[in-house]
């Protein structure tokens, strides 16, 4: 299996524009998560999805922060408009269900994103 | 709630030496606690987990974690560091079972 896929891997972009990362889970997983890292406050849980359905979406930042899934295999963290204290790196994770005591979370490479 | 602390940002340690990387976590429910390691430019991969089994974990690469309840300790060792093991570790903790809390990681560095 190839793995979690994220695209693009690097983005740089101006303040305001409108940014989208995605995420191609590994297949067969009905699980699907977004984290945000950075120096300042570390690796964070933004929203996570099972069998598509948005479950938690408490760790989005704001509402210039949205996220779907529209099927099992594609994901997208949409940010519109962009601003410079959005670069991070942003990961996509999979797994086989939510429950992390039973079900690993496979990590995509990232994607870091730079708004200047 | 649940949070981890994670002692040293920075651990350098010699080839062949002991390597110690220090977790504390804070949880209101019985914890799920994990270890996770990321090379540069890649994503996290999981070393081990504990999951109310056996207090003593043990993972992947050498690595082994023991889950101390008296201390709120899950402490990551390995007898014997090697270059290969250069790389940021995170200690994460799960109240829910449902969503990881993350430390804020420690960088090792393996000098040989």
């Amino acid at each position: 299996d190839a793995g979690v896929i994220q695209s693009p891997r690097h983005e740089v972009t101006e303040m305001g524009q409108e940014v989208t990362l995605r995420c191609k889970p590994i297949s067969g997983h009905n699980s699907l998560f977004w984290y945000r890292q950075t120096m300042m406050r570390g690796l964070e849980l933004l929203i996570y999805f099972n069998n598509n359905v948005p479950i938690d979406d408490s760790g989005m930042p704001e509402d210039r922060f949205s996220a779907k899934m529209p099927n099992a295999s594609f994901s997208t963290l949409k940010i519109q408009p962009s601003e410079p204290r959005d670069s991070a790196v942003y990961f996509c994770a999979s797994s086989l269900g939510e429950w992390v005591s039973s079900y690993e979370q496979y990590f995509g490479p990232g994607t870091r994103l730079t708004v200047t | 709630a649940q949070s981890v602390t994670q002692l040293g940002s920075h651990v350098s340690v010699s080839e062949g030496a002991l390597v110690l990387l220090r977790c504390n976590y804070s949880s209101s429910v019985p914890p799920y606690l994990f270890w996770y390691v990321q090379y540069p430019n890649q994503g996290l991969q999981l070393l081990l987990k504990y999951t109310s089994a056996a207090t003593l974990v043990k993972g992947i690469n050498g690595f082994e974690a023991e889950f101390k309840k008296s201390e709120t300790s899950f402490h990551l060792t390995k007898p014997s560091a090697h270059m290969s093991d250069a790389a940021e570790y995170f200690c994460a903790v799960s109240g829910s079972a449902r969503q990881l809390t993350f430390g804020s990681g420690t960088q090792l560095t393996v000098l040989p």
